[in-house]
């Protein structure tokens, strides 16, 4: 089954402890991303990987950190968490551009995970 | 500036009826691609339909469809005969290539549907 797996889903913790988030998916798609979603705020891109060994910053790149080792994996890193990290994450992935083969058309649509929902105290 | 606009944080729909979610958009891209997400309370977000910039013909998936107005820069999400399960979060995106290749898909603020039975 075609999948974007976060881990973990649900977090507390405690400010400056360091932490990762998982991010695996089995589609082999190129792109990868963070977003970080707030009441009121919609999807904040955190950061993104266009392919292995390339990754930009998004939109609220401040207080964490990312890694594309290996095109399937991009986990999310957060150094020393603070309370205004308090947040849902989501990971997601997907081809680049639409383009028709076979007769199906790839849209370039977003696969997300199912969420992570962190709590800084 | 916002790249994706969505004007409407709640909307009500009576149950069986038709109702039309707001996304206006803002690019320079020739070339970009249009969504819309799903998310009900149980969190995950769950892709609905998809406009391309060069579709000439508005997409439609089952009751959702995309009013894709390019001269306007509007992509409004259409839902005929609402049910209840279509209470949720609905989110509006655009994906941009930029120069240089970098690939954005941007996301609206979102707009919270409840439909009444």
């Amino acid at each position: 089954e075609a999948q974007v797996t976060q881990n973990p889903r649900y977090l507390i913790t405690v400010t400056g402890k360091k932490l990762t988030v998982t991010c695996s998916q089995n589609m082999n798609h190129e792109y990868m991303s963070w977003y970080r979603q707030d009441p009121g705020l919609g999807l904040r891109q955190i950061y993104y990987s266009m392919n292995v060994e390339v990754t930009d910053k998004g939109d609220v790149p401040e207080g964490y950190k990312v890694s594309r080792k290996e095109k399937r994996n991009f986990p999310l890193i957060l150094e020393s968490p603070s309370p205004n990290q308090t947040s849902l994450y989501f990971c997601a992935s997907s081809l680049f551009s639409d383009f028709i083969q076979g007769g199906t058309r790839n849209t370039g649509e977003l696969f997300f995970g199912e969420g992570s929902r962190l709590t800084v105290l | 500036a916002q790249k994706i606009t969505q004007t409407q944080p709640g909307m009500f729909v009576q149950e069986k009826e038709a109702v039309t979610l707001d996304c206006t958009y803002d690019t320079s891209d020739q070339s970009y691609g249009l969504f819309w997400y799903k998310q009900p309370s149980s969190g995950e977000m769950i892709f609905l339909i998809y406009q391309g910039s060069y579709d000439e013909q508005n997409a439609t998936e089952g009751r959702y469809s995309l009013n894709f107005q390019k001269a306007r820069k509007s992509a409004n999400l259409v839902i005929s005969a609402s049910q209840l399960g279509d209470s949720a979060m609905y989110f509006c995106a655009m994906r941009e290539t930029l120069s240089g290749g970098s690939y954005i898909p941007t996301f609206g603020r979102g707009t919270s549907l409840i439909v009444h039975p």
